[in-house]
């Protein structure tokens, strides 16, 4: 069964130390893995996405994110966290296939908390 | 540069009564995505439509339905609305390709009283 796992409800790091949100996955296949951000009450916001090429791919607001494809991992790092990242951040991978699937499996999501 | 837009932001009806829920995607985005969230979960995958057929289906109640128009629009309808209900709904579209990912709009509080 194709599934995410983000195994931390909460990540809390002081500001201006680096941060990691781990996301483990498992799907059938090439895997598009993606990252989102949620603000409260907000839309969720696209960070980066990883396709093919690169394992360490960039993203928007300092963030990156590695693809391990030996440990199933796209573990959500930035070398220096902000008070202003404190969102839930969500892990989601899409199945790569010929057919129309184009949903999105989600984790559950991890709450990061970044403290002044 | 345009987003996803939806309306209402906010709702609020009684059990049993009926909601519509709105959804613009991006100009030239061919696939609308409606995700239902409750507090602290993440997004549940209803519905899906490309091209304006539905392209698959997820924990869509029975009560809902939904359609995408010609203008590539996408309107989710509500009925028997129950407390259950009550949830951010978001769509989402997406761009031509297999690739991309995937634009949220901000989202349409429903409260179910």
């Amino acid at each position: 069964a194709q599934s995410v796992a983000q195994p931390e409800d909460q990540v809390n790091v002081a500001e201006g130390n680096p941060l990691t949100v781990k996301c483990t996955y498992s799907v059938s296949g090439n895997p598009y893995l993606f990252w989102y951000v949620q603000y409260p009450n907000r839309g969720l916001q696209f960070l980066l996405k990883y396709i093919t090429g690169d394992n360490l791919v960039k993203g928007s607001y300092g963030f990156e994110a590695e693809f391990n494809k030996s440990q199933t991992s796209f573990h959500l790092k930035k070398p220096s966290a902000l008070v202003s990242d404190s969102a839930l951040s969500f892990c989601a991978v899409r199945q790569y296939n010929a057919g129309n699937n184009r949903k999105l499996i989600w984790g559950l999501g991890t709450s990061l908390a970044v403290n002044p | 540069a345009a987003g996803v837009i939806q309306s209402p932001r906010h709702l609020i009806k009684e059990k049993r009564e009926t909601a519509t829920l709105k959804c613009y995607p991006i100009p030239r985005h061919d696939t609308v995505y409606w995700y239902q969230q409750g507090p602290g979960q993440d997004p549940q995958f209803l519905i899906s439509f490309y091209e304006k057929m539905q392209s698959d289906k997820g924990s869509i109640p029975d009560r809902f339905s939904a359609q995408q128009f010609s203008d590539y629009h996408s309107e989710l309808n509500m009925s028997s609305l129950e407390l259950g209900d009550s949830a951010l709904y978001f769509c989402a579209s997406r761009g031509q390709g297999r690739a991309g990912e995937l634009f949220f709009g901000e989202g349409s509080r429903l409260t179910v009283l």
